[in-house]
């Protein structure tokens, strides 16, 4: 089964700068890739999905490419803001309905 | 719109109780699934639910653990009898039966076994 690596250390940045995580899997490329947020004692909220034929994704501040080739996806915010601070979780299908989620990064935007 | 909702938000209670743990979907939503989530583990899905069937339960840790989902509005997941190991977040997700569709998560419960 696919194994999913986030960086385990926060991230920390400045207001206004741009935040990028990484999200690294294992095995075969899935057919599409997901990004969450999650805020302390809250479930986690869907933010953007991408398949496997889609090298990029953008909603506002957001954006997601896809690297088949590397097994990696960057999740980058741009003009990022204190409210911005949260965890991220990438999660991707495993075989069919399955979906298997990373541990998540913590990421610190300072004002 | 009403989202997922979980109850109880927190459960303490002390070894070897029962413990029941309860999840209403989001109307409309066929595929329900219950994860546990940790800092040593992370968010674990331990199991699916597709048309209130039973798809996949090879996440469930042990036979303590049982889900039912008698009707598609309704979901327990129970844990007979509960250790100090249990105690974890358990979130409750759903979402449409069509493919690559996002989960909506309910804000779990925080479950603690003394």
């Amino acid at each position: 089964s696919q194994k999913i690596e986030q960086n385990s250390e926060a991230l920390n940045i400045q207001e206004g700068k741009t935040a990028t995580l990484t999200c690294n899997y294992t095995n075969y490329s899935p057919a599409y890739l997901q990004w969450y947020r999650q805020d302390p004692g809250r479930g986690p909220v869907f933010l953007l999905l991408i398949r496997e034929n889609e090298k990029e994704k953008r909603k506002e501040r957001l954006k997601v490419t896809f690297d088949t080739t590397l097994k990696q996806s960057l999740f980058h915010i741009t003009a990022s803001q204190p409210a911005d601070s949260a965890t991220y979780l990438c999660a991707l299908e495993d075989g069919g309905f399955k979906t298997i989620f990373g541990a998540g990064t913590r990421l610190f935007v300072k004002a | 719109d009403a989202g997922v909702i979980q109850s109880p938000r927190h459960e303490v209670t002390e070894m070897g109780q029962e413990v029941t743990l309860r999840c209403k979907p989001i109307s409309g939503h066929n595929s329900l699934f219950w994860y546990r989530q940790t800092m040593m583990r992370g968010l674990e899905l331990l199991i699916y639910f597709n048309n209130n069937v039973p798809i996949d339960d090879s996440g469930m840790p042990e036979d303590r653990f049982s889900a039912k989902m008698p009707n598609a509005s309704f979901s327990t997941l129970k844990i007979q009898p509960s250790e100090p190991r249990d105690s974890a977040v358990y979130f409750c997700a759903s979402s449409e039966d069509r493919g690559y569709q996002p989960q909506h998560f309910g804000d779990g419960t925080r479950l603690s076994i003394l």
